[in-house]
């Protein structure tokens, strides 16, 4: 089992549409966690992290931790087309040096 | 927000040459860099992680002989290809971060081609 597990995708809605991708992860020790958006041919950028289970809104986004089923959630809200990316998500061991991603889901928003 | 600046971030080079890449955090100090290699459609794979003023820990199945890592400063890092062949074409991202609490950077990659 991949310690972390991210549906590829793709994944295509209409614009306004609220987005949910999700993450699952089979290490508990994972204790704060990162979505990152990466456009093509771009590095990937920082979009939220939290360390906590629950809520983190930030705009638009929402970030969703359920560290009892070990399952994060990036919602997006009123999803623009400028929102078309692979968005990863990474759980973070608090010390720990290297970080594990999820494969990443590639999104489309469609005008 | 933290920076972190990658250069080139396009070359092409002919296969048996060696190509340099940087990786410098602009408005912080980086502890750890990090190396990753992506092709199209995939997941960044890590290749190497490397502290400052130490050798660089690889990845099991990255020949280390090959993909040189330089840590020398807090603020860069390099990768050198050496002996490039074809089949190292690829995407190559760094990232860096400040401490073992701080989220992690990325350079906008370097897209190399070997001829």
């Amino acid at each position: 089992q991949k310690e972390v597990e991210q549906d590829p995708g793709p994944l295509s809605v209409p614009e306004g549409a609220i987005v949910s991708l999700n993450c699952t992860y089979s290490n508990s020790a994972f204790q704060y966690f990162m979505w990152y958006r990466q456009y093509s041919r771009k590095g990937p950028e920082l979009l939220m992290y939290t360390y906590s289970s629950g809520n983190k809104e930030d705009g638009r986004f929402t970030a969703q931790v359920d560290k009892s089923s070990k399952y994060i959630s990036l919602f997006i809200r009123d999803s623009q087309p400028s929102d078309s990316a692979t968005y990863l998500c990474a759980p973070v061991i608090q010390g720990a040096q290297k970080l594990v991603f999820g494969q990443g889901t590639r999104l489309t928003i469609n005008p | 927000g933290a920076v972190v600046s990658q250069h080139p971030s396009r070359v092409i080079c002919k296969s048996g040459t060696s190509v340099k890449i940087e990786c410098r955090s602009l408005d912080f100090q980086a502890t750890t860099m990090f190396w990753y290699r992506q092709f199209p459609k995939q997941s960044l794979m890590l290749m190497a992680t490397s502290n400052e003023g130490s050798k660089a820990t690889y990845e099991q199945g990255v020949e280390k002989d090959k993909f040189l890592i330089n840590h020398a400063s807090l603020t860069l890092s390099t990768l050198t290809v050496t002996s490039a062949h074809p089949e190292d074409s690829s995407f190559y991202i760094c990232s860096a971060r400040g401490g073992s609490l701080s989220p992690l950077h990325f350079g906008n990659g370097t897209r190399l081609t070997v001829t």
